[in-house]
């Protein structure tokens, strides 16, 4: 079935630390989509990118959806307490149009 | 700023019972959509819906059902709960061609005892 991988699940970083999350799925996605979701809250649309190696920034967030539109990244450069939560890429697939989550990765910042 | 409404934060019920999570948004968007997330698995489609009246099964239906008579109301069904069903239910909405991902509810933790 489609699927969307996430890794890793887990992330303790130090403040100041860059962070990375990667999504990889197997068959082509036509867009993919990033979250965040603090902890106690719901899933925030961060960014959308569609291009075949679109890269997009927000602040110190940069975004990348690979040439092959199969993988992404989120990069996080000095990392800030304000940054915790979880972070979720997910996946659309052109045939059948379904947003699908990746299993999320939890970030905690060490002040 | 559209708002997606789920009626409960927090349930209890009991296994068997029937249980209905109620969903409603402000912003006319056609497609709304159901998802179960619990740690480790992420987010998992349950079951969502492109207009009035019409619905399609997600990844894991099983031993939901959903409905929607109005444009802005989505409720999910469980049929007679049990205690696998015990999860975070989010509600999501989203607009055809519109750029900017989906919008959650705030969700409901239920728990089946």
């Amino acid at each position: 079935g489609q699927q969307v991988m996430q890794i890793p699940q887990y992330q303790h970083v130090q403040e100041g630390e860059d962070f990375t999350t990667y999504c990889n799925s197997s068959t082509t996605l036509s867009n993919i989509q990033w979250y965040k979701q603090r902890p106690g809250g719901h899933p925030v649309f961060l960014i959308q990118l569609v291009k075949s190696g679109e890269v997009k920034k927000q602040k110190r967030l940069t975004f990348q959806f690979g040439e092959a539109k199969k993988n992404s990244s989120l990069h996080i450069t000095a990392t800030q307490t304000t940054d915790v939560g979880t972070y979720f890429c997910a996946g659309q697939f052109s045939n059948t149009g379904k947003l699908i989550f990746g299993q999320g990765t939890t970030l905690q910042v060490k002040p | 700023d559209v708002k997606v409404t789920q009626s409960s934060r927090y349930l209890v019920k009991r296994t068997g019972e029937k249980v209905f999570l109620e969903c409603v948004q402000d912003m006319d968007h056609e497609n709304m959509f159901w998802y179960r997330q619990d740690p480790g698995l992420g987010l998992r489609l349950i079951y969502f819906s492109y207009d009035v009246k019409m619905k399609e099964k997600g990844d894991i239906p099983e031993g939901y059902s959903v409905s929607r008579e109005k444009k802005e109301r989505f409720s999910l069904i469980l049929e007679s709960a049990s205690t696998n069903q015990t999860s975070m239910y989010l509600c999501a909405s989203d607009s055809q061609g519109r750029e900017g991902g989906y919008t959650f509810g705030s969700g409901t933790r239920l728990t089946v005892v």
